[in-house]
């Protein structure tokens, strides 16, 4: 079994702050790990994943996520947000089944 | 743009209707999945199809079919509409069969609205 938990739906952030998006995982196989990014309007884009090797992977935008195997964690950061950052963010999993398991899902606002 | 293509972008229809929703993946892609994405149930994963036929299965429901035609477009079919139907559904695109490493491509997604 697989699944995701995204710990805050809401996240408001001032320009220039740091993110912090939170997503906790569990698998009962190695996991292989996605952020994917939906802004208004449109479908997700992925913006990083983590497959095996380096647990510090860096994605589009400035956002990187670091795989913590003890802490069960996949947290997605980027040291400065921007106003265009504003948008929603699915963390997924995939695991022991075929097809990728995503969290809820967490708004982030940019604050100006 | 991803380069899959939803239509409708929005559908608007009653309950108890028949609706076909359509899917174009990447030019290349194999794998054509669907997803729902509603207000309580999150994003759910329906079904997935290679090259014309059925890979995998999620949450869908017995009223709702899909299929992949040899073009590769597809369409999800959802039969006898409730108002819990209305969603965002979601369909993506991949090369292969979806292995775990496999980026997927998502469309904008059609917005179905079930009154």
């Amino acid at each position: 079994a697989q699944s995701v938990t995204q710990l805050g739906s809401h996240v408001s952030v001032s320009e220039g702050a740091l993110v912090l998006l939170r997503c906790n995982y569990s698998s009962s196989v190695p996991p292989y790990l996605f952020w994917y990014v939906q802004y208004p309007n449109q479908g997700l884009q992925l913006l990083l994943k983590y497959t095996t090797g380096a647990t510090l992977v860096k994605g589009i935008n400035g956002f990187e996520a670091e795989f913590k195997k003890s802490e069960t964690s996949f947290h997605l950061t980027k040291p400065s947000a921007h106003m265009s950052d504003a948008a929603e963010y699915f963390c997924a999993v995939r695991g022991s089944a075929r097809q990728l398991t995503f969290g809820s899902g967490t708004q982030l606002t940019v604050l100006p | 743009d991803s380069g899959v293509t939803q239509t409708p972008k929005h559908l608007i229809t009653a309950t108890g209707q028949r609706v076909t929703l359509r899917c174009s993946p990447r030019s290349g892609d194999l794998s054509v999945y669907w997803y729902q994405q509603s207000l309580d149930q999150g994003l759910q994963f329906l079904i997935q199809y290679y090259n014309g036929e059925e890979r995998a299965k999620g949450n869908i429901l017995e009223r709702f079919s899909a299929q992949q035609f040899p073009d590769l477009h597809s369409e999800l079919n959802l039969s006898s509409l409730e108002l819990g139907d209305s969603a965002l559904y979601f369909c993506a695109s991949s090369v292969g069969t979806g292995t775990t490493n496999e980026k997927l491509f998502f469309g904008s997604g059609t917005q179905l609205s079930v009154l």
